[in-house]
């Protein structure tokens, strides 16, 4: 119930393209989900967040889409860019960020 | 956003020593803290809630006398790692939340290297 089920592992896309990931949740005692990106050697930045009461949540080329009814929720990001490419991490949480419960991840990376 | 320093970025230490590895929030305080460790290529595990004032929350399988957690104030949590081995070599993270309802800020990590 604490998981939080992430794909793809990898991912490949072509400059100005779309890349989406996918996340999966059970416990519907979550409240917050953020994604992260983390680059190699430093800690994740929180890149966006959503709560479960907003079907979608955009900020510039970043966008989340969330299903309460299914338990999903998936990053968009429009326009990739070669800088785009990282590891990308969906999490959740109670309590609005307490004790945050993280995905498998996704490498992105997007070809120039 | 809030700003989480952790310090030192990378460490190395022989086998048989301890290493302290601090972690401040910058630009608000934090009753709370969390510890992570994240093996190279993987996702992060949750290994410890800090608590200011008192003990630590440890995750299922963390040794909490291995892994010596203290929050002496609002603004600062240590993680100690006792007796260091070389399967303790990892990258250590730490978070914290500026506010309820605000998502947890992450430190930039510490790359220990036990030898």
């Amino acid at each position: 119930q604490q998981q939080v089920k992430q794909s793809p592992q990898s991912l490949i896309v072509q400059k100005g393209g779309i890349s989406i990931i996918n996340c999966a949740y059970e416990n519907t005692a979550f409240d917050y989900f953020p994604w992260y990106q983390q680059f190699p050697g430093k800690g994740p930045a929180l890149l966006i967040a959503i709560r479960p009461d907003v079907s979608e949540k955009k900020e510039g080329r970043f966008t989340i889409s969330f299903n309460k009814s299914a338990k999903q929720f998936s990053l968009h990001i429009m326009d990739s860019q070669p800088g785009d490419s990282a590891t990308y991490f969906c999490a959740a949480s109670k309590d609005g960020g307490f004790k945050t419960i993280f995905g498998a991840g996704t490498r992105l990376f997007v070809k120039a | 956003g809030a700003v989480v320093s952790q310090h030192p970025s990378w460490v190395i230490c022989k086998s048989g020593t301890s290493v302290k590895i601090e972690c401040r929030s910058l630009d608000f305080q934090a009753t709370t803290m969390f510890w992570y460790r994240q093996f190279p290529k993987q996702s992060l595990m949750l290994m410890a809630t800090s608590n200011e004032g008192s003990k630590a929350t440890y995750e299922q399988g963390v040794e909490k006398d291995k892994f010596l957690i203290n929050h002496a104030s609002l603004t600062l949590s240590t993680l100690t790692v006792t007796s260091a081995h070389p399967e303790d070599s990892s990258f250590y993270i730490c978070s914290a939340r500026s506010g309820h309802g605000e998502g947890a800020f992450f430190g930039q990590g510490t790359r220990l290297t036990v030898v």
